[in-house]
């Protein structure tokens, strides 16, 4: 079946622009992830989708990140004023909380993003 | 706070076996989990632990102790594919729902 997409693969944009990441998580996963990852490092977490309950924003770096999910399905993240210290690839992930699968979290491929 | 440590470089040769560990901190506990990365790829799930003890899989291998707030991954038959980062990932419970908290991956780097 179809993995979790990522659109973007690529984009590169002026500094105080703002940009629109696009994910398309596995059909019928409830739970999806947004992370950063810069060059060489971790992931740091930036916000949880789980069902219809309220999202966990508590990775946001700041309120020029914003994130929403509609339908329980599609994610888009927004990033406003982009600055150059928000370049690096950003992750998408889903999982489903079925009972002893760990929660094991299915990646897209990411969007690089480049902020000139 | 809540932490995962891992080694940030392992060096191992193609054809020998590499541990990889990982000890936490955190504020609940419900698996730990092992997530391979290629440069330029995205991480891919490899193993998962909830109760103490080993899991195999192929030429991976995971281990856990609770009470010791410890894990590993072992990687026998290395292959030059093997090269690649791997995290370790505590399933924790916030709010209602599981997150996954995350290490900072251990590069592992193989020579022939």
């Amino acid at each position: 079946g179809a993995g979790v997409s990522q659109s973007p693969s690529n984009k590169v944009t002026e500094k105080g622009k703002d940009v629109e990441l696009r994910c398309d998580p596995i059909s019928g996963h409830t739970a999806l992830y947004w992370y950063r990852q810069s060059l060489g490092q971790g992931l740091e977490f930036l916000i949880y989708f789980q069902g219809n309950s309220a999202p966990d924003k508590s990775g946001l770096p700041s309120d020029r990140f914003s994130a929403e999910r509609t339908g329980g399905s599609v994610s888009t993240l927004t990033i406003q004023r982009t600055q150059q210290e928000d370049s690096a690839v950003y992750l998408c992930a889903s999982s489903t909380r079925a009972a002893g699968q760990g929660d094991t979290q299915y990646f897209g491929p990411g969007t690089r993003l480049t902020v000139l | 706070g809540q932490s995962l440590e891992q080694p940030s470089e392992v060096t191992a040769v193609e054809g020998a076996i590499v541990q990889i560990n990982c000890t936490y901190q955190t504020s609940g506990f419900y698996g730990l989990s092992w997530y391979q990365q290629h440069d330029g790829g995205a991480p891919t799930f490899l193993s998962y632990n909830a109760l103490d003890g080993l899991e195999e899989t192929g030429r991976f291998s995971s281990f856990l102790s609770r009470s010791d707030s410890y894990g590993y991954l072992l990687l026998q038959e290395l292959q030059m594919k093997d090269s690649a980062s791997y995290f370790c990932a505590v399933r924790d419970h916030k709010d209602s729902n599981y997150q996954l908290i995350w290490g900072a991956g251990t590069k592992l780097i193989i020579k022939p």
